[in-house]
């Protein structure tokens, strides 16, 4: 039944070692989106793709990168995780119309040792 | 830069109750969506309601509404009869640009109180 699938749920790596979250999506959407929330804090768009278009936000470090190798898959590449990198990572997808819904994952829990 | 404001960082109503959450925003379009999330504990985002800005009508969906202030930038959640499945933290959203980045608000935790 679940249309945005992310793994895992809770992930832990260490200190400026590089991690991969993934997502996976059933709903054939153009577009797909990585967001970070930290506790308390809105969902912060790091970048999206529409179809195989990737649009980075300005204020996105560099340690964060993303790849979409087909329609169904996008992951989130930390390269050197810090401690400020904890948080939840959320995955949606959307048709890309400004009016649609977007469709969330459960989110992945980075915590950084 | 186009904002979407929540003001209220929690708020609680008793079961069966009616509560308002807060909205404001600031674009330069004309034409516009926006949007209200739910994200309950430990669970994945949902959409509860859409209302479109060239709409006059306010959106409903079942105990949900929204009182839509186009002048004033203003879009607030209405939830009434309130349940304790809708204790959760609602964002308010906006399609920046009219296109298909989304841009929330900071959130408002609700508590439902039995």
């Amino acid at each position: 039944d679940a249309m945005v699938i992310q793994n895992p749920r809770y992930q832990v790596t260490q200190f400026g070692k590089p991690v991969t979250l993934s997502c996976s999506q059933t709903l054939n959407h153009n577009v797909m989106y990585w967001y970070q929330q930290k506790s308390s804090q809105a969902p912060k768009l790091l970048f999206h793709y529409y179809d195989k278009d990737f649009n980075n936000e300005a204020d996105t470090p560099d340690n964060f990168q993303s790849r979409r190798p087909n329609t169904s898959f996008c992951f989130l590449d930390i390269r050197s995780p810090g401690l400020g990198d904890a948080a939840m990572y959320l995955c949606a997808t959307s048709r890309g119309h400004a009016g649609f819904e977007a469709f969330f994952g459960q989110g992945t829990r980075l915590t950084v040792v | 830069a186009q904002t979407v404001t929540q003001s209220q960082p929690e708020m609680s109503v008793q079961e069966a109750e009616t509560v308002t959450l807060s909205c404001t925003y600031d674009t330069s379009e004309s034409d516009y969506y926006l949007f209200w999330y739910k994200q309950p504990p430990s669970r994945q985002m949902i959409l509860v309601i859409r209302q479109e800005a060239y709409k006059q009508q306010n959106a409903t969906e079942n105990r949900f509404s929204v009182n839509f202030q186009k002048a004033a930038k203003s879009f607030s959640l209405k939830i009434s009869d309130s349940q304790l499945g809708d204790a959760a933290m609602y964002f308010c959203a906006y399609p920046q640009g009219g296109s298909e980045k989304l841009v929330f608000g900071k959130g408002t935790k609700l508590t439902v109180n039995p």
